[in-house]
């Protein structure tokens, strides 16, 4: 059974540094890309990047390029989302989802259930 | 692209048709536009992808219509658990942003 699988919530202090991981499990982890979607309290989805783990060549949503690392480690089939100094603006929830090709386009077909971040003083 | 969908909110009554717009700031390479559902507390889960087609295991109450920069996803008789937030993402290029969202509220 395919699934991808967060890491669980997390809180933290303005300043801290922060990964949090998705793994996939049930398919060939470097067939498919992985983005990451945010989700604010309340708000909408806001894409902020995507990653092919059989390369690691990743795409940033412009809003986010500079505050968040996308990576993964394709030996233990896990993308990362990272924060090198974290806001209390960063406290929201974070999904992965695995993107699948149709035509032109890259659709998230399997989503993550999302990790909760939590950032205060 | 940025991605504009309307009505922000929508009260319908089981039953009713539901009709929502996703208009782009640009024309959408090839139809490359997804419609998403999230209820409270759930990830978002895909409807339609390629502006028209189904994804696996939606029913056929949901249809997606529409191309260049207008979309349109419709539910023709809406159920207890249609109730949700729907938001349309472009699909073609990176970055792939989303719409805001409308919520479908029982009226």
């Amino acid at each position: 059974e395919m699934q991808l699988v967060q890491s669980g919530a997390e809180v933290k202090k303005p300043g801290e540094s922060l990964r949090i991981s998705c793994k996939g499990s049930g398919y060939s982890f470097t067939n498919y890309w992985i983005s990451w979607v945010r989700q604010m309290p309340g708000k909408g989805l806001e894409w902020m990047g995507r990653i092919d783990p059989s390369d690691s060549y990743t795409n940033y949503s412009p809003s986010f390029q500079g505050h968040v690392t996308i990576s993964t480690d394709k030996s233990i089939d896990t993308a990362y989302l990272q924060w090198s100094s974290l806001k209390a603006s960063d406290s929201a929830m974070y999904y992965c989802a695995r993107l699948e090709g149709y035509g032109n386009g890259y659709y998230g077909v399997y989503w993550g259930q999302g990790t909760l971040v939590t950032v205060s003083s | 692209t940025v991605l504009t969908q309307s009505p922000g909110t929508l009260s319908l009554s089981p039953g009713e048709r539901a009709t929502l717009s996703c208009r782009a700031s640009q024309s959408v390479s090839s139809n490359s536009l997804a419609w998403y559902q999230q209820k409270p507390g759930q990830a978002p889960r895909l409807l339609i992808y390629g502006a028209s087609s189904r994804a696996t295991g939606i029913p056929d109450r949901f249809s997606g219509s529409g191309s260049g920069t207008d979309f349109t996803l419709t539910i023709s008789r809406l159920e207890p658990e249609d109730f949700a937030v729907y938001y349309c993402q472009q699909c073609a290029s990176s970055p792939q942003a989303f719409g805001q969202g409308t919520k479908v509220e029982i009226k």
